[in-house]
């Protein structure tokens, strides 16, 4: 067990550029997870995948981002024309099958995003 | 809708003492819970969950939390804290009641623990 793995750790990019990061879950884990946390809040939801399906998608995830998984294993999450209000720490998780809800999930180290 | 409320922004412990963070929830149905906590620059890392059964819950790092469903708690405790302690703790709550396998996690709580 390598744990969940996120690249890069560090962003600094300029408003109006797109920035891409990526995922990788812990390898027998199908369902994969993308938050945003701010600075004194709890992660926030943006979206999940099971395989590769996408399956819910929070109203947060706005039509610059985009997130995949095209063969069920790494995921990817890109935000395009980058706004400063886009400054996040932006967390993956990944969690085991399991009968919904209860399984544990374990999160990456995140990559800190900062928009100039 | 479900929710995580942690009152304290912050909760300052002297090393050795027992240490509570508190953690209240809102759910339709029966609560899946969970503590997480985070240290600087760090992802999350998975401390304890409440499923069904035992109503206390032992996890790692010698961290308890009690499951008290007449009050909508999971207080996360310690017997005796260390400075290794200090980080971001956050509690998280979701619906045992199907739909959504998303948790919703609370806006954390600061631990000190002062040598």
């Amino acid at each position: 067990d390598t744990g969940v793995s996120q690249n890069p750790r560090h962003k600094i990019t300029k408003r109006g550029q797109n920035v891409t990061f990526r995922c990788d879950p812990i390898s027998e884990h199908n369902r994969l997870y993308w938050y945003r946390q701010t600075l004194g809040q709890g992660p926030e939801f943006l979206t999940y995948f099971q395989n590769e399906a996408q399956l819910e998608k929070s109203r947060l995830l706005s039509d610059r981002f985009s997130a995949e998984r095209p063969k069920g294993s790494f995921s990817t999450l890109e935000i395009q024309r980058t706004e400063q209000g886009d400054s996040a720490m932006y967390l993956c998780a990944s969690s085991r099958p399991g009968t919904g809800g209860k399984e544990t999930q374990y999160f990456g180290p995140g990559t800190r995003l900062l928009v100039l | 809708a479900q929710s995580v409320a942690q009152p304290e922004d912050q909760v300052n412990v002297a090393e050795g003492n027992p240490l509570t963070v508190k953690c209240t929830y809102s759910v339709s149905g029966n609560p899946y819970l969970f503590w997480y906590v985070q240290y600087p620059n760090r992802g999350l890392q998975f401390l304890l969950k409440y499923i069904t059964g035992d109503n206390l819950v032992k996890g790692s790092y010698g961290f308890e939390a009690e499951f008290n469903k007449s009050q909508t708690s999971f207080h996360l405790k310690k017997p005796s804290a260390l400075v290794s302690d200090s980080a971001l703790y956050f509690c998280a709550v979701r619906s045992r009641g199907g739909g959504s396998y998303i948790p919703t996690f609370g806006r954390g709580t600061s631990l000190i623990v002062h040598p």
